[in-house]
């Protein structure tokens, strides 16, 4: 079974907007991280925040980490149409050596211009 | 050049032919892994791989195989092709030195591989 659940599913906004994106998960975690992937292509990775982090910034990206809730939000502020792609939670597991990366089913991001 | 590269990038096969995707990586990296893709799935771990010699079956191995010939090249490959192995395929490689390190793990995606089973 999937790790992290993305909500919502499907995201329409209009440019300039903020986006923010959220993802639950199940078991404890070493660290979690946000992907982008635009239409049929690999995913990039964002950022990744840590178990003993609460808040990280990247740029125009701000990711949340609430380890009590098990769960993380990502917000692109000021959005543009080239933000327009699916993005992906992806965690590993503290309870695993391996640091294998589960992902979630996405969110699918559209800004319109 | 990519730091990830899959080949086919693209792949219409008939079911029960054998197909073989090949990924190779120019990063250095040990651990390598393959993704399966499906629409409303979001991305299931098919391999990974520490290193060279030390393989594992993700969630969702039977109907795959793997081979890593060296540390820069891991290959998927499926023996017999069924219609539900359509999917988009994709290869990663990690930061995380070998099987003990449990750090960030980030990954490098490759462009994927298209499968078409008929």
């Amino acid at each position: 079974s999937q790790q992290g659940e993305e909500d919502p599913q499907a995201l329409s906004i209009q440019e300039g907007e903020n986006a923010t994106m959220n993802c639950s998960y199940k078991t404890s975690i070493n660290n979690l991280q946000w992907y982008r992937q635009n239409s049929g292509r690999g995913l990039v990775h964002l950022i990744l925040i840590r178990s003993n982090e609460r808040e990280k910034h990247s740029g125009r990206l701000r990711v949340t980490l609430d380890t009590s809730k098990k769960s993380s939000s990502l917000l692109i502020t000021a959005s543009r149409a080239a933000d327009t792609a699916s993005y992906f939670c992806a965690t590993a597991s503290s309870s695993s050596n391996t640091g294998k990366l589960i992902f979630g089913q996405g969110t699918t991001l559209q800004v319109k211009p | 050049d990519a730091d990830v590269t899959q080949t086919p990038r693209n792949r219409i096969t008939k079911t029960g032919k054998r197909i073989m995707l090949e990924c190779s990586q120019t990063k250095g990296h040990d651990r390598m892994y393959w993704y399966r893709q499906d629409p409303g799935l979001g991305l299931r771990l098919i391999y990974y791989s520490f290193d060279v010699k030390d393989i594992n079956k993700g969630e969702i191995s039977d109907g795959y195989s793997v081979s890593r010939q060296a540390q820069a090249k891991f290959s998927l490959s499926l023996e017999s092709a069924i219609p539900n192995q359509t999917a988009l395929y994709f290869c990663a490689t990690s930061d995380a030195r070998g099987r003990g390190d449990s750090g960030a793990n980030v990954l490098t995606f490759g462009a994927g591989s298209r499968l078409t089973v008929l």
